[in-house]
């Protein structure tokens, strides 16, 4: 079945630049979706197809994907950036894979 | 813009059974693809089964499958998910999401949190 990993946990200094990453195994040639969750909320989808921001997601967030790293990039972090941020893939075997999560702290 | 309202909370004996519900507006629920995800307390995401338009199936994750039950009622733009022989481990918070061609999940319902408890 096909895993995706992600770091328990990512601290950036406000304003500063994180990167969150999601391995997987050629998940370069996978379509990447990212979500962002805060405390008691549902997800909510922050970065689709690798790189595409929905509308309302701010420019800050960007994503790219390539070999075996997808990664989250959130420029310019700011406090209410703070939360648990999932990856996400569909994979012919195991169909819908979410990675484990990453608790994002902005310092 | 789609918008998911789910049922409320629910606690059950463990052996019972749960019935969870998710009202659809803005489209109409032969439009969308609904999945259910769940999310363990202080655990990730976890996918449970959801509408396939390509097969016009349901498909479900192999961990749930004979527990399960993904149905519609497209007179009320409705989704339900049934999860039987309810154990402590499914205490958790249950959501439902459109799945878009591509695969991603937007947007999400509430969530209804199931406890199950003796």
């Amino acid at each position: 079945s096909y895993e995706l990993t992600q770091p328990l946990s990512v601290s950036v200094a406000l304003g500063q630049t994180a990167r969150i990453t999601c391995g997987g195994n050629n998940i370069g040639s996978k379509n990447v979706h990212w979500y962002q969750q805060k405390p008691g909320q549902a997800p909510v989808l922050v970065i689709y197809r690798d790189s595409n921001r929905p509308s309302g997601i701010p420019e800050r967030f960007s994503g790219s994907n390539s070999g075996n790293t997808a990664t989250l990039t959130i420029s310019r972090a700011q406090a209410g950036d703070e939360a648990d941020y999932y990856c996400q893939v569909w994979d012919s075997s195991t169909l819908v894979v979410f990675g484990g999560g990453t608790k994002l702290t902005v310092l | 813009q789609v918008q998911l309202v789910q049922s409320g909370a629910e606690v059950k004996k463990p052996g019972a059974s749960v019935k969870v519900s998710c009202k659809v507006s803005g489209y109409t629920l032969t439009e969308l693809s609904m999945h259910w995800v769940r999310q363990a307390p202080g655990k990730g995401l976890e996918w449970m089964g959801g509408f396939d338009p390509e097969d016009g199936e349901t498909i479900y994750a192999q961990k749930f499958q004979g527990r399960v039950t993904m149905t519609e009622d497209t007179s009320t733009d409705t989704a339900y998910m049934e999860l039987s022989s309810l154990r402590s481990e499914d205490t958790a918070v249950y959501y439902c999401a459109t799945v878009s061609p591509l695969n991603w999940f937007d947007p999400w319902g509430q969530g209804t949190l199931v406890t199950v408890s003796s």
